[in-house]
């Protein structure tokens, strides 16, 4: 069964850093696109970044493009995103996600790590 | 950049009758490229449509996928209780390589 389990979230001030981590199972992690979506509070789906497999390939949003960077550790089966300069508008439930081979659409979901950014 | 509009924003409709639900593209995209996701209260999205029309893995028949160009519909035959929820539609752009939602549309029970 694959499992996505998102960790590291929390409050932090604007200006500030997080790290979040998706612990992945159930597939072979390091052949498999990954990717950060994020849901403030009450809106809708927001496409944060993507890694491709061996990690040589990376897209941002523009919305965090320059504070935001994606790593992950095919070894340790693990997603990455280092979250700086943190502004209020960052705050939402972020979601890892796989793609699928196509690479069209996202077949499986974490259940989600919440980032208030609030002073 | 391609836009996706979804409507109508809310559908209040009763447990048997069938949902109709749109999404607009602001340019024509590739039926390949758009995808419908099911989210509840509380609960991350769940893939139900691929490829415009093809169902994901464990969707029931009641849920299909149709359209091209511009205008898709997702279509849930007999609402069940489990399928209140919010319904997005997104599709995938490649220059640069970008994955864009629609605003969702909330299905509620009448």
């Amino acid at each position: 069964e694959v499992q996505l389990v998102e960790s590291g979230g929390g409050l932090v001030q604007p200006g500030g850093s997080l790290r979040l981590s998706c612990a992945a199972s159930g597939f072979t992690f390091s052949s498999y696109s990954m990717n950060w979506v994020r849901q403030a509070p009450g809106k809708g789906l927001e496409w944060v970044s993507y890694i491709s497999s061996s990690s040589s390939t990376i897209y941002y949003a523009d919305s965090v493009k320059g504070r935001f960077t994606i790593s992950r550790d095919n070894a340790k089966n693990s997603l990455y995103l280092q979250m700086n300069s943190l502004r209020d508008e960052d705050t939402a439930v972020y979601y890892c996600a796989r793609l699928d081979w196509s690479p069209y659409y996202f077949d499986y979901w974490g259940q989600g790590t919440l980032v208030t950014v609030s002073s | 950049e391609i836009v996706l509009t979804q409507s109508p924003g809310t559908l209040s409709l009763s447990p048997g009758e069938r949902a109709t639900l749109s999404c607009r593209a602001s340019q024509s995209v590739s039926s390949s490229y758009l995808a419908w996701y099911q989210q509840k209260p509380g609960q991350a999205p769940r893939l139900l449509i691929y490829g415009a029309s093809s169902r994901a893995t464990g969707i029931p028949d009641r849920f299909s996928g149709s359209g091209s160009g511009t205008d898709f519909t997702l279509t849930i035959s007999r609402l069940e209780p489990e399928d209140f929820a919010v319904y997005y539609c997104q599709q995938y752009g490649s220059s640069p390589p970008r994955w864009t939602f629609g605003q969702g549309t909330k299905v509620e029970i009448k």
